[in-house]
């Protein structure tokens, strides 16, 4: 059964970076047709999509946040990190990862739009 | 990118049934047949509901029934229940990355 836990920092200073975890059990982070995602939702707001990974470590970033986020596999931990710098109070969500859907048609892999399953997330503050 | 456009609430009666539009544009749900709808209980994971615009992941009611017209996706849930109050979020393929809308609160009179 394929599962996903976020871990982390739940303090981050203004104008800092943000780093997170997320520990996958049941699959190989690099196995093929598997994609990652991290999304995001502020307090009283919806979700944002950040981005994605595929299982070759190609990335995808939302075009708002592109400049300041790095997505990346550790395979020797069946991990996915993620990177956000320079964090504002704009920035303060709880953080989910989950698993972005996908199929591959001979050896081409493509991503599809939904995530299943999530992480259970983890609140992430920016403040001084 | 836009986030899609979904209404703030709507709500029913038990044992009615209820539809939640989320209206995109060319960028996302009018050229891809990738809308997936979530549901979300606050403290909890968002669950996924419907992907593909109309398929149910196995194990979810089938109460829940997903469509598409132009650049309008919907979700509808029939024989509206208790346990179906929540918040409800669409999503589409654009492009490489994924934009979700800004969610719809249900509320189960």
């Amino acid at each position: 059964q394929l599962q996903l836990q976020e871990s982390g920092p739940g303090l981050v200073k203004p104008s800092e970076t943000l780093s997170l975890t997320c520990t996958v059990s049941g699959v190989s982070v690099s196995s093929m047709s598997y994609y990652w995602g991290w999304i995001r939702m502020p307090p009283g707001k919806g979700l944002e999509c950040i981005g994605s990974i595929s299982y070759s470590g190609n990335t995808f970033s939302n075009p708002s946040l592109k400049s300041r986020v790095t997505i990346s596999l550790d395979t020797s931990k069946n991990q996915v990190s993620l990177k956000l710098n320079s964090v504002t109070a704009a920035d303060t969500a709880v953080y989910y990862c989950a698993r972005r859907g996908g199929y591959c048609s001979g050896s081409n892999c493509y991503s599809r739009d939904w995530f299943d399953p999530w992480g259970p997330g983890t609140l992430v503050t920016v403040s001084s | 990118q836009s986030a899609l456009t979904q209404p703030a609430s709507v709500s029913g009666s038990p044992g009615q049934s209820t539809t939640i539009s989320c209206t995109g544009t060319s960028n996302d749900v009018v050229t891809y047949n990738q809308v997936s709808w979530y549901q979300y209980h606050p403290g909890k994971a968002p669950k996924l509901i419907i992907h593909d615009v109309t398929n149910r992941p196995s194990g979810v009611s089938d109460r829940f029934s997903g469509s598409k017209s132009g650049n309008t996706a919907s979700l509808t849930i029939s024989g509206l229940q208790a346990e179906d109050e929540a918040d409800y979020y669409c999503s589409s393929y654009a492009s490489s990355t994924v934009v979700f809308g800004g969610g719809t609160r249900l509320t189960v009179l």
